[in-house]
């Protein structure tokens, strides 16, 4: 079966970290691009970071410096190590990838998110 | 940064009606644009992928369509499944943002 398992979410204090996790299963996490999405409560989407197959990442604006994206191929993981967090970072973390629409930007598969809460 | 612009904020329909959702790109984005459908409790889903192809599985009543800055994602009939939350989304320069969501709610 096709899917994206996320774990490592929490509480945590601000200032703290926190190492998330996506394991896939059905396809290889290296084959394409692979993204984290957030959501915070009562709120929309918000993109933030992104690892393609050669190695690149990129990330927002409001994660950029405080998180790092990578993957283990042997483990077919993908991770968010997130540092210096903040009240704002709270939210449910989703992994995504493209499976069937190629390099498109789009996402047709996702976890069912974990939830990052970051407060004293 | 490209900014998504998602209008209107809420549009009540009733089953049977058509659904227009619009999503306005702060400057040009090709063909790179998604939409997907959210429901309280869920992971987004993908309709919609380079503008107007729909995504596997998803019924001949959505489509979408528009390039460059203006994109359109048409419900042509409602059915009571489709109360959701919409949103589009665009990759430019390796980069990906979201906009800020249409709920439609039953009328």
């Amino acid at each position: 079966e096709v899917q994206l398992v996320e774990s490592g979410g929490g509480l945590v204090q601000p200032g703290g970290s926190l190492r998330l996790s996506c394991a896939a299963s059905g396809f290889t996490v290296s084959s394409n691009y692979m993204s984290w999405v957030r959501q915070a409560p009562g709120k929309g989407l918000e993109w933030v970071s992104v690892i393609y197959s050669g190695g690149s990442t990129y990330y927002a604006d409001s994660v950029k410096g405080r998180f790092t994206i990578s993957r283990d191929n042997s483990k077919n993981t993908l991770y968010l190590q997130m540092n210096s967090l903040r009240a704002e970072d709270t939210a449910v973390y989703y992994c995504a990838s493209p499976l069937t629409v190629g390099a498109t930007g789009a996402f047709d598969i996702w976890g069912q998110g974990t939830m990052v809460t970051v407060s004293s | 940064e490209i900014v998504l612009t998602q209008s209107p904020a809420t549009l009540s329909l009733s089953p049977g009606e058509r659904a227009t959702l619009s999503c306005r790109a702060s400057q040009s984005v090709s063909s790179y644009l998604a939409w997907y459908q959210q429901k309280p409790g869920q992971a987004p889903r993908l309709l919609i992928y380079d503008a107007s192809n729909r995504a596997t599985g998803i019924p001949a009543r959505f489509s979408g369509s528009g390039s460059g800055t203006d994109f359109t994602l048409t419900i042509s009939s409602l059915e009571p499944e489709d109360f959701a939350v919409y949103y589009c989304q665009q990759r430019s320069n390796w980069r990906y943002t979201f906009g800020q969501g249409t709920k439609l709610e039953i009328k």
